[in-house]
């Protein structure tokens, strides 16, 4: 069965601060697929990224980054010098993206990111 | 515009009333899924379909049916209210494998349900 773990439930930083977030996932499937995705207090879920199991580049997207893995079962995303409009809830997903596997995407509980002027 | 559309986007019930959330894709998505999600628990899986014809249960699928008589639509439905489904619910499709496109899956706006 899949897990995602993200054991932070809630981060304050002031604007400016970098700040991590920490996914841990649990999968028996050697191909899978990770997102990352941001809900703002809007509500939709935006999607930032996905890494797939068998590449496992590093990605930097403007002011965000994301470090995978594979040997830590980890995924991790770094905001650098956040500022105010990153405040919002980041979550983390996992997919083994087979039919068989009935393709699901389990999510981690989600991380509420809280940016102060 | 292309993409995964759900109705309504807000509901009242009262406890022991019946109603269906509709979703919609328009993308020849083979896999739909249902979402409910709570605060804190981020979202869990209630049902899930991998084709027309082909439903079954994820995480959470008590008081929930579905059925997908056709690859666009995959309607859920309450079968009698609880205030234990107050919640948000989300759709979702995609393709599978090799594939799914480089964001994966396509979700719809939410559907906010409130039992009283």
């Amino acid at each position: 069965a899949q897990k995602v773990t993200q054991a932070q439930t809630e981060i304050s930083v002031v604007e400016k601060e970098d700040v991590t977030l920490d996914c841990v996932y649990e999968t028996r499937d050697t191909t899978y697929y990770l997102f990352w995705y941001k809900q703002p207090p809007s509500g939709e879920l935006v999607f930032l990224i996905r890494r797939n199991s068998f590449d496992e580049q590093n990605e930097i997207s403007g002011r965000y980054s994301w470090n995978f893995q594979k040997s830590t079962s980890s995924f991790n995303f770094t905001i650098t010098a956040s500022q105010v409009v990153d405040s919002a809830v980041y979550f983390c997903a996992l997919s083994e993206a087979s039919k068989a596997a009935g393709n699901k995407l389990t999510f981690g509980g989600g991380t509420r990111v809280l940016v102060k002027p | 515009n292309a993409g995964v559309t759900q109705t309504p986007k807000f509901q009242v019930l009262k406890t022991g009333q019946s109603m269906t959330l509709q979703c919609a894709q328009d993308m020849n998505h083979e896999y739909m899924s249902w979402y409910r999600q709570d605060p804190g628990m981020g979202l869990r899986l209630i049902h899930y379909s991998v084709g027309a014809g082909i439903t079954d249960q994820g995480e959470v699928p008590n008081g929930y049916n579905v059925s997908r008589s056709t690859t666009e639509d995959f309607p859920l439905r309450l079968l009698s209210a609880a205030p234990s489904q107050t919640s948000v619910y989300f759709c979702a499709s995609s393709l599978f494998g090799r594939e799914l496109p480089h964001y994966g899956y396509t979700f719809g706006s939410g559907t906010r349900l409130t039992v009283v």
